[in-house]
């Protein structure tokens, strides 16, 4: 089944505590990115990816890291958590950016 | 930056109703997509639809590039069509995020 899958779903954490929520797709898409959804401010992008090895930021790319070493993993890493990261996060993929952009489950991240 | 709005906010309905949900976009687009945000939080892809009419089952969308405007058409309506609608768009410059409007809020009532 043609899917994107993130992990952890959910996630409670301390504050300045390094973590990774991963992301995967198995569609053999070249685009990949990352948006966060926040009540009263919507989904905003975070970082994106046009290939491996070619990153560049969205639109709110403060305190977050990405990589991009293989075609079908995204990980979104927050090296020094802040209570303001906690969020609904969400990753995407489509072949070019321009068609279809296929949305994983979404991982609830809150930070204490 | 293209800016989206969607109208209305919020819509209650009765099972069986039918309803027709706007975006307006500011410019011009490569992509545009309706998605269903559910309780739990999951946004299900319901078209892909920068241009043209497409429909799938009670669901249909229509887009007027020209104009810049999306419409999507709920008939029918159901408790389980209950969430958020978004709207999202894409503006024509290569890596720019897909831009969301602020929802469509949909309570249906059995």
């Amino acid at each position: 089944e043609a899917q994107v899958t993130q992990n952890p779903r959910y996630l409670i954490t301390v504050t300045g505590k390094k973590l990774t929520v991963t992301c995967s797709q198995n569609m053999n898409h070249e685009y990949m990115s990352w948006y966060r959804q926040d009540p009263g401010l919507g989904l905003r992008q975070i970082y994106y990816s046009m290939n491996v090895e070619v990153t560049d930021k969205g639109d709110v790319p403060e305190g977050y890291k990405v990589s991009r070493k293989e075609k079908r993993n995204f990980p979104l890493i927050l090296e020094s958590p802040s209570p303001n990261q906690t969020s609904l996060y969400f990753c995407a993929s489509s072949f070019t950016g321009s068609d279809t952009q296929y949305f994983g489950p979404g991982t609830r991240l809150t930070v204490l | 930056g293209i800016q989206v709005e969607q109208s209305p906010p919020d819509l209650i309905l009765q099972e069986g109703a039918n309803s027709t949900l706007r975006c307006n976009f500011s410019d011009s687009v490569n992509n545009l997509q309706w998605f269903h945000q559910n309780p739990w939080g999951q946004l299900i892809n319901l078209f892909y639809i920068p241009s043209g009419t497409k429909q799938n089952g009670r669901l249909s969308a229509t887009t007027v590039a020209t104009e810049r405007y999306s419409l999507l058409y709920i008939s029918s309506s159901q408790t389980t069509d209950s969430g958020v609608y978004f709207c999202a768009v894409r503006g024509n410059q290569a890596g720019t995020a897909l831009i969301f409007g602020k929802g469509t809020t949909l309570s249906v009532s059995s």
